[in-house]
């Protein structure tokens, strides 16, 4: 069964430092997610990408994060200069057409650590 | 603003007990309803989905959920849990497209996490 794939599983940086955070979304999935999970707390949607744009994100998702699709395959997020704040899992997820009956397929997560 | 409330945050059972999660949401429309679950170092994957039709609905492993329009509510439940269901349960909503929705963005609740002794 085809599956959301993320690399790497765990990340260490420094503050201030930019990451990268790769996802390769199941291959005729259309719409691509990041969310993130702070340790003991919930899930929280960051971002949505559809036909190679944004098409919506949250609060958290400030000018420090963005979103891209390079290669039609990888869908990336990237934080320009990590904070403490950003210490957390991050998952990706894709769903399979625009229709309004859908379901989402989360990768394993990736867990970044920020010290 | 739209909120997902999970209100168990740790449940502790013995195998073959019965289970009932409960999950409450705030959004006046119209929802699609989810329960995924995380087991100890996988990903989520989804349990059941709830979008329109028969408010009782069946899952993998023996979980269903049932959608009660009137309290909100979309409750997790097993007749009787094993071992293997310890993990963490997200109750998740996502307002439909047709009632002006995101394009799919889930809103989570905290979780809630199953201890199942053997």
């Amino acid at each position: 069964e085809p599956e959301v794939t993320q690399t790497p599983s765990h990340q260490v940086t420094q503050m201030g430092q930019e990451v990268i955070l790769r996802c390769v979304p199941i291959s005729n999935h259309l719409y691509f997610y990041w969310y993130r999970q702070i340790l003991g707390q919930k899930v929280e949607f960051l971002v949505s990408f559809y036909n190679n744009e944004i098409s919506e994100k949250s609060e958290i998702f400030d000018d420090q994060f963005s979103v891209e699709r390079p290669d039609g395959s990888n869908f990336t997020l990237k934080i320009r200069s990590t904070k403490l704040e950003d210490s957390a899992m991050y998952f990706c997820a894709s769903r399979p057409w625009a229709g309004k009956n859908y379901e989402q397929y989360f990768g394993p997560g990736t867990r970044l650590t920020v010290t | 603003a739209q909120s997902v409330s999970q209100h168990n945050h740790h449940v502790i059972l013995s195998e073959a007990a019965s289970l009932e999660l409960g999950c409450n949401y705030s959004y006046g429309g119209t929802v699609n309803l989810f329960w995924y679950v995380q087991y100890p170092g996988q990903h989520l994957q989804l349990l059941l989905k709830y979008f329109s039709g028969d408010p009782l609905v069946k899952g993998i492993k023996g979980f269903e959920a049932e959608f009660i329009k009137s309290k909100f509510s979309f409750n997790l439940r097993k007749p009787s849990v094993q071992w293997s269901d310890t993990a963490e349960y997200f109750c998740a909503v996502n307002p439909s497209l047709n009632y002006g929705g995101s394009q799919g963005n889930l809103i989570f609740g905290k979780g809630t996490k199953l201890s199942v002794k053997p």
